[in-house]
């Protein structure tokens, strides 16, 4: 079976462009996570959905936005970007809400510049 | 909202050495999880363990949750076991937090 999948791999654009990041979660999962990890420290919450509905937000600004489509997949949307959103993009599926285990996709490297 | 202290922060072993991670909480918690992360970022998960011992080759861990923390044991270390390693808590959500990691090199 496939893992978590994410796209794309890499990514570099400049301050004030938005970007959209994707995520596939594992078959049959109905959770989907998302996290920032910036050099040097550990992943930081930003949401999660379950079932199509926001479930949870970070202390992120509101640039940062995200949906879960019908087939789970979701995308995380973060406009007017700032050389400070620079980092690593962590996609997290679970089976459902919480308490449950999360495997995490790849990640996709963003570069603001 | 919780706090997670892991120690050391950076660990160096020889080939062939155990080691004991730990992962230290401020408060009750209903998932924990052991993640290894390899130089291309990807977070290998080891083990998920709110509670008990579960062993997995040569990595086993331990969570004592009454008394908020956990201990993850490396034993015979390889070279490919470097990386860092992040110990991530969460209650009732799906929220996980996540520790600081230690970062562990494996000498040959």
């Amino acid at each position: 079976d496939a893992g978590v999948t994410q796209s794309p791999t890499h990514l570099i654009k400049t301050r004030g462009q938005h970007v959209t990041l994707r995520c596939s979660p594992i078959s049959g999962h109905k959770s989907v996570s998302w996290y920032q990890q910036v050099l040097g420290q550990g992943p930081q919450f930003i949401f999660q959905y379950y079932e199509k509905e926001e479930r949870g937000r970070g202390n992120f600004p509101d640039r940062f936005s995200a949906r879960q489509f019908p087939n789970y997949s979701s995308e995380l949307n973060v406009n007017a970007l700032l050389l400070g959103d620079s980092a690593l993009y962590l996609c997290a599926s679970s089976l459902a809400g919480s308490s449950y285990e999360q495997y995490f996709g790849p990640g996709t490297r963003l570069t603001v510049t | 909202g919780i706090q997670v202290e892991q120690s050391p922060p950076d660990l160096i072993l020889q080939e062939g050495a155990n080691s004991t991670l730990r992962c230290n909480f401020s408060d009750s918690v209903n998932n924990l999880q052991w993640f290894h992360q390899n130089p291309w970022g990807q977070l290998i998960n080891l083990f998920y363990i709110p509670s008990g011992t579960k062993q997995n080759g040569r990595l086993s861990a331990t969570t004592v949750a009454t008394e908020r923390y956990s201990l993850l044991y490396i034993s015979s270390s390889q070279t490919t076991d470097s990386g860092v390693y992040f110990c991530a808590v969460g209650r009732n959500t799906g929220k996980l937090i996540f520790g600081q990691g230690t970062t562990l090199q494996v000498k040959p």
